[in-house]
């Protein structure tokens, strides 16, 4: 399957401070990259969705103001977590579709970010 | 978001057994519904996916049952391990779009020896 490459795998930092997570698609190009959150045993809550060239799509109660989303490439989306606080700890995970593949519906997944806010 | 009701939370099976998971979802506009797999710490892995056409799917030890009808689906597990020990998630988008995934609440397997 498609690889998609999240980093750091964990990070720790201080609250107040701002934090970005990378996800890249490997060996495809990713028009669109889904960005979510999951906290301790709970589902996978989807934050925003990240497009190539454009303004990120947030859900509802998703502060954008907070998590910065940016798509520069085709093969790259990151997320910044500004003015971290100890709410926002949780595993991050980012995932993208890869189109050459039937059906295009698939979904990618990186390995995750676990941010811990001290 | 909660559009895809799963159950049961927790579950423990005897190796060799059969684990089944089942999922239930409320918007009929859904066509598409994959199985997810994840390990503490890792992110979610494509287990096997199905579309309302079919009723069954099987690949390997994985089998998804489909019912339109009920609007309902289910994985099971053939000849559990241990190794299957993981938490499970269901999940269901709408083709077209941006195809975003709901998912539900997740399963916790345990495979016991």
């Amino acid at each position: 399957g498609a690889v998609v490459s999240q980093h750091p795998s964990r990070v720790i930092c201080k609250s107040g401070t701002s934090v970005k997570i990378e996800c890249r698609s490997l060996d495809f190009q990713a028009t669109t990259m889904f960005w979510y959150r999951q906290f301790p045993k709970k589902s996978l809550m989807l934050m925003a969705t990240s497009n190539e060239g454009s303004k990120a799509t947030y859900e509802q109660g998703v502060e954008k103001d907070k998590f910065l989303i940016n798509h520069a490439s085709l093969t790259l989306s990151t997320l910044t977590v500004t003015s971290a606080h100890p709410e926002d700890s949780s595993f991050y995970i980012c995932s993208a579709r890869d189109l050459r593949q039937a059906p295009n519906e698939k979904l990618f997944f990186g390995s995750g970010t676990q941010l811990s806010v001290l | 978001q909660q559009q895809v009701k799963q159950s049961p939370q927790s579950l423990i099976v005897q190796k060799g057994g059969i684990s089944i998971i089942n999922c239930a979802y409320e918007n009929t506009a859904f066509d598409y519904f994959p199985w997810y797999q994840q390990f503490p710490g890792k992110g979610p892995a494509l287990l096997i996916a199905i579309r309302p056409d079919v009723s069954e799917k099987k690949e390997g030890r994985f089998t998804i049952s489909f019912n339109k009808s009920a609007k309902q689906f289910s994985l099971h597990i053939m000849d559990s391990q241990p190794g299957d020990s993981a938490t499970y998630f269901c999940a269901a988008s709408i083709s077209g779009g941006y195809n975003k995934l709901i998912f539900g609440a997740g399963t916790r397997l345990a495979v016991h020896p």
